[in-house]
């Protein structure tokens, strides 16, 4: 089974709806990100979590909210989807180095793929 | 602005051509680099870490190297192989308290056979 995975794999929706991405991991990372991808823009980081008590907005948060519900359980919900949040969404984990620090990689998950008409 | 540029978007080669990857980044401050493969409806797959204090890392055909002081940094791969076709993602952490990556737009590898 892999590590991460993120529910649902594809999703159409509508300018105005709510909808929700998950993403569950058995890593036991406590630490996990979620990013969005643009054709020719790469990734970018929308919000991440230290722990379950922690949230952190990324570099282009607007619009998105998230939960983390329990250290395996991130979230990403859309309030009221418009189209230019049409893209490849991907939840990633990662552990700390030995001094707390983050010189360890991500593991990402397959990724989301939206699309909002 | 922290910025990290991949050239070429994309490139073509015959089998078993050895190749080389490029990234830029703006900020020499880096705390390490990261190159990852990224297949069509699959996750990204981390290849090689680099960390600030290091020049290069291995792995199998792969090799990366880190040059600070110009903001590179090159994959190289050997021997290339139709299973390499992919999209390679540089990617920059600048600090070690947030985690978070600075990505490149990517480079799309096609290897014919």
């Amino acid at each position: 089974d892999a590590d991460v995975t993120q529910t649902p794999r594809n999703r159409i929706t509508k300018t105005g709806k709510r909808i929700m991405l998950e993403c569950s991991q058995t890593k036991g990372h406590d630490r996990m990100y979620w990013y969005r991808q643009d054709p020719g823009l790469g990734l970018r980081l929308i919000y991440y979590s230290f722990d379950v008590k922690d949230i952190n907005k990324g570099e282009i948060s607007d619009g998105y909210s998230v939960s983390r519900q329990a250290q395996a359980k991130f979230s990403l919900s859309l309030e009221s989807a418009i189209p230019n949040q049409t893209a490849l969404y991907f939840c990633a984990t990662s552990d700390p180095g030995p001094r707390g620090n983050f010189g360890e990689t991500q593991y990402f998950g397959p990724g989301t793929r939206l699309l909002v008409l | 602005k922290q910025e990290v540029t991949q050239i070429p978007a994309a490139l073509s080669v015959p089998e078993g051509e050895n190749l080389v990857l490029n990234c830029s980044f703006t900020d020499s401050a880096i705390y390490n680099l990261q190159w990852f493969r990224q297949d069509p409806g699959k996750g990204l797959t981390s290849l090689l870490l680099i960390q600030s204090s290091q020049r290069e890392q291995t792995s199998g055909r792969l090799n990366a190297s880190l040059d600070k002081s110009s903001g590179r940094s090159t994959l190289y791969i050997a021997a290339s192989q139709p299973g390499d076709s992919a999209t390679y993602l540089c990617a920059v952490m600048y600090s070690s308290n947030t985690g978070k990556l600075i990505f490149g737009q990517g480079t799309t590898l096609q290897v014919k056979p």
